[in-house]
């Protein structure tokens, strides 16, 4: 079985400050991480995967993501916030067999002027 | 290409009604997923079927739930009788293949109120 778990489900930076997102996961297997974008109203959008290859994840509009599987943690960052940046951001881990993705309870990220 | 389209957008039903929501994939795409998601909580798996056969379902609360996808295309999700806690987005997705690494492509959901 496998879970996630995103510590903090709101976080607050200034326009142009570093952003940094939390993830721990679990996994009876080694896992396939995923981090989903989503906007008000909207589905959600892949921002970047790790599937067992470069441990540090670039993905689209700047963020990226390590692996770490000493401490089972696959956080997000982007080192210059942009007021787009405003939404919801979902971790996700997928360890089983046909692809059964687990996602987190999501982090709100607000971007102050 | 087109992304999964879903209808309706918006939904608002008396509890103990019948509600159905459809879903139609990106075309080409072997395997389509239902999820809901509750406010304030990520999408939980619903069901997954790979071309017109359940892949998974072992959440899907199958005595009000049902779902199917005719000719391995396009999905309706049905709930009958409907509850207050069935509230929530009913998000559609596909992908291309069921491999761990195949990301999926999402729909912007269907929002179903229940009072």
């Amino acid at each position: 079985a496998q879970s996630v778990t995103q510590l903090g489900s709101h976080v607050s930076v200034s326009e142009g400050a570093l952003v940094l997102l939390r993830c721990n996961y679990s996994s009876s297997v080694p896992p396939y991480l995923f981090w989903y974008v989503q906007y008000p109203n909207q589905g959600l959008q892949l921002l970047l995967k790790y599937t067992s290859a470069a441990t540090l994840v670039k993905g689209i509009n700047g963020f990226e993501a390590e692996f770490k599987k000493s401490e089972t943690s696959f956080h997000l960052t982007k080192p210059s916030a942009h007021m787009s940046d405003a939404a919801e951001y979902f971790c996700a881990v997928s360890g089983g067999g046909a692809q059964k993705l687990v996602f987190g309870q999501g982090t709100r990220l607000t971007i102050n002027p | 290409e087109a992304g999964v389209a879903q209808s309706p957008r918006y939904k608002i039903i008396e509890k103990r009604q019948s509600v159905a929501f459809w879903c139609n994939p990106i075309s080409g795409h072997a395997t389509l997923y239902w999820y809901q998601q509750i406010l304030g909580q990520g999408p939980k798996l619903l069901i997954q079927f790979q071309n017109n056969g359940v892949v998974d379902d072992s959440q899907l609360p199958k005595d009000r739930f049902s779902a199917e996808r005719l000719k391995g295309v396009d999905s309706t999700l049905k709930i009958q009788p409907a509850k207050l806690e069935d509230s929530a987005v009913y998000l559609c997705a596909s992908s291309p293949r069921a491999g761990r690494d195949s990301p999926l492509h999402f729909g912007n959901g269907t929002r179903l109120t229940v009072t």
